[in-house]
């Protein structure tokens, strides 16, 4: 078993739709959660980046953490095409400390 | 430019070969990693340096792969006698303290 989980999709919806991503986890000792952006052949780029658990709200982006739970969450309001990429959830036990992944989701957000 | 910035692009070679791939970390950056991505096993740690410490290589699949970083700042990855199954983006991030990291676009290896 990964100690990050992730539903890999494809996730297609219509323009305008809420997107709810999410990722469970095995180790406690993750305190730091990060959810980043990747387009095609590019490399991936930082949405949110949050510490213990808690919501953070950033324009149309909400990343929501449940330590209790192992479980994170990013959603998207008000989707736009352009927000079609895959979307990894990673993870950390320190500030600084190497990452660990899930292994994305595919978004399509139709026009 | 200010972003991670990795060189080259695409890397085409042979079994057998060596090859080095090259990342130059944001400025002032003291923290440099190596991840690896391929399409079965997701994004996956290497190696990273911070600062003047001994560098984490918890994560090398092998001693075919080695890392160097020069001045706290150039870092090389080394592969030495490829096989298929090194093809993958070789991606490199970069942070300040107690900061996210932030992630070149990859050099994308292939090894015929």
């Amino acid at each position: 078993q990964k100690e990050v989980e992730q539903d890999p999709g494809p996730l297609s919806v219509p323009e305008g739709a809420i997107v709810s991503l999410n990722c469970t986890y095995s180790n406690s000792a993750f305190q730091y959660f990060m959810w980043y952006r990747q387009y095609s052949r590019k490399g991936p780029e930082l949405l949110m980046y949050t510490y213990s658990s808690g919501n953070k709200e950033d324009g149309r982006f909400t990343a929501q953490v449940d330590k209790s739970s192992k479980y994170i969450s990013l959603f998207i309001r008000d989707s736009q095409p352009s927000d079609s990429a895959t979307y990894l959830c990673a993870m950390s036990q320190s500030s600084g400390d190497k990452l660990t992944f899930g292994t994305g989701t595919r978004l399509a957000v139709r026009p | 430019g200010a972003g991670v910035s990795q060189s080259p692009s695409n890397k085409v070679t042979e079994k057998g070969k060596d090859v080095e791939l090259r990342c130059d970390p944001i400025s002032g950056h003291t923290a440099l990693y190596w991840y690896r991505q391929s399409l079965g096993q997701g994004l996956e740690f290497l190696i990273y340096f911070q600062g003047n410490s001994a560098p984490d290589k918890s994560g090398l699949p092998s001693d075919r792969f080695s890392a160097e970083r020069t001045g706290g700042s150039v870092s090389t990855l080394t592969i030495q006698r490829t096989q298929q199954e090194d093809s993958a983006v070789y991606l490199c991030a970069s942070s300040s303290a107690y900061q996210p990291q932030h992630f070149g676009d990859g050099t994308r290896l292939s090894i015929l």
